[in-house]
C-alpha cells in the first residue's frame, strides 16, 4: 500500500510565525503536491514537485513555500503565517505521469489553526 | 480556465438504494477521471479510475464515461450507511504535469 505520512496532525500557530508541514511518502514516486481544503472551496493545489528539488505553483502559492530536497520528502513553509491560513492541509504523492494521468494519493491531513 | 462540476447535495437516498453522483468537465481532451471518497474529517481515498468510455464495475461501484457529453459518474448499488460521505470527482490537468483538477464534492447521505 502505498503510504504518505503527515507528521503533524493538529497544529495551532501564533500569527507572524514560520510553520512546517513535513510530508513523507514510501512509494518512490516522482510526483508530491500540496493542497488545502475550505469548507466550500474544495482542494486547492498549493505548490507541486515532480522531481528533487524541483518546484511548480499551483492556484494558490502566494503566503507559502516549499523545499524538496529528497525525492520522499516534500516540506510546506507558511514564512509568516496569518489567520486566513487556517485550514487542513493534505500531502499527496502520485508517480511520474504523462499528460494522461495518474492516481493521486494523500496523506491524513494536518490541521492547522493560526491564532 | 478548467473546470470540474459537482452537484454539492447533499443527495439522500434510503439504505439498499442507488446512489447517482455526476459530474461534467470543461476541458474536451481530458483523458483520466478519478472518483475519491472522503468522510467528514478524513483525507480523500481512492474509489475508482476509468480512462475509457463506457463503464467499468467494482463491486457495488460503477463508474461511467461519456466523453462526447463530457460527462462522469459514479452509481453506488445496494447503498449503506456506511456510503455516507463526500465524493469528489477528479480529471487530468492536461499541460500540468502530473496535476487533477477536483470538483468541489458531492456529499451522500444514507439513510437506514
Amino acid at each position: 500500500d502505498v503510504k504518505v505520512t503527515q507528521s503533524s496532525r493538529y497544529l495551532v500557530k501564533r500569527t507572524g510565525e514560520k510553520v512546517f508541514l513535513e510530508c513523507v511518502q514510501d512509494m518512490d514516486h516522482e510526483n508530491m503536491f500540496w493542497y488545502r481544503q475550505d469548507p466550500g472551496l474544495g482542494l486547492r493545489l498549493i505548490y507541486f514537485s515532480y522531481d528533487v528539488k524541483m518546484k511548480e505553483k499551483g492556484d494558490i502559492p502566494e503566503g507559502y513555500s516549499v523545499s524538496r530536497e529528497k525525492k520522499e520528502r516534500f516540506s510546506l513553509i507558511l514564512e509568516s503565517a496569518s489567520t486566513n491560513q487556517t485550514s487542513m492541509y493534505l500531502c499527496a504523492s502520485s508517480l511520474l505521469i504523462t499528460s494522461s494521468g495518474n492516481t493521486i494519493y494523500f496523506g491524513e491531513g494536518s490541521w492547522l489553526t493560526v491564532v | 480556465q478548467k473546470e470540474v462540476e459537482q452537484n454539492s447535495g447533499p443527495l439522500s437516498v434510503p439504505e439498499g438504494a442507488i446512489a447517482s453522483l455526476n459530474c461534467t468537465y470543461s476541458d474536451r481532451g481530458s483523458q483520466s477521471f478519478f472518483w475519491y471518497r472522503q468522510y467528514s474529517g478524513k483525507s480523500p481515498e481512492l474509489i475508482m479510475s476509468i480512462y475509457s468510455n463506457g463503464d467499468k464495475e467494482d463491486g457495488r461501484f460503477t463508474a461511467q464515461l461519456n466523453k462526447a457529453s463530457q460527462y462522469v459518474s459514479l452509481l453506488i448499488r445496494d447503498s449503506q450507511p456506511s456510503d455516507s460521505a463526500t465524493y469528489l470527482c477528479a480529471v487530468n490537468n492536461r499541460g500540468s504535469q502530473g496535476n487533477l483538477i477536483f470538483g468541489k464534492g458531492t456529499k451522500l447521505s444514507v439513510k437506514p
